[in-house]
């Protein structure tokens, strides 16, 4: 069964830094999302892309947060200047559809340290 | 604004017992519901969607859900239940009125003891 992958597993950075987590999206999707996690704690959204541009976005996606597909298969998340608070779990979601009762397929997540 | 509820932290429950995680929501169109289950360190894993029409539901490993309109909820169920069904399992409500995004309740854990 196809799957959403997503790489590094866990990224380790020092606050200030540049961090980029990257996904590959299910071939036939439409819909990417970035959702993340913190302390499997409560699963917050941040943002959705469809037909390379951003259509939804969260209030926690600030200008510190950019999105990209910069080819056919990866779909990335670029925290500009990490802060301690960005530690968390990040997942990356895809949608075949956009309809409203199309479910939400999710990778294995990148744990993101910041120290 | 669409919400989802998930009133209980945590749910203990003997293996080959029944199970419901309960779920409850707000929305301003019509509703989305979805349950997700998530195992250590993985990934949210799709369980089970809610058909309009179908107040009972059935997905992934014998897990169904009740959707009742009156009492906005959708409580997820399991005849018997497994040692094996032991994680965190997450409510999802989508809004027709706001978009794409799923906005998840805080979670349940889970715990089936032998």
């Amino acid at each position: 069964e196809p799957e959403v992958t997503q790489t590094p597993s866990h990224q380790v950075t020092q606050m200030g830094q540049e961090v980029i987590l990257r996904c590959v999206p299910i071939s036939n999707h439409l819909y990417f999302y970035w959702y993340r996690q913190i302390l499997g704690q409560k699963v917050e959204f941040l943002v959705s892309f469809y037909n390379n541009e951003i259509s939804e976005k969260s209030e926690i996606f600030d200008d510190q947060f950019s999105v990209e597909r910069p080819d056919g298969s990866n779909f990335t998340l670029k925290i500009r200047s990490t802060k301690l608070e960005d530690s968390a779990m990040y997942f990356c979601a895809s949608s075949e559809l956009g309809e409203q009762n199309s479910p939400l397929h999710f990778g294995n997540g990148t744990r993101l340290t910041v120290t | 604004a669409q919400s989802v509820a998930q009133p209980e932290d945590q749910v203990n429950v003997a293996e080959g017992n029944p199970l419901t995680v309960k779920c409850t929501y707000s929305v301003s169109g019509n509703p989305y519901l979805f349950w997700y289950v998530q195992y250590p360190n993985r990934g949210l894993q799709f369980l089970l969607k809610y058909i309009t029409g179908d107040n009972l539901v059935k997905g992934s490993y014998g897990f169904e859900a009740e959707f009742n309109k009156s009492q906005t909820s959708f409580h997820l169920k399991k005849p018997s239940a497994l040692v094996s069904d032991s994680a965190l399992y997450f409510c999802a409500v989508r809004d027709d009125n706001y978009g794409q995004n799923f906005v998840f309740g805080p979670g349940t854990r889970l715990s089936v003891l032998p």
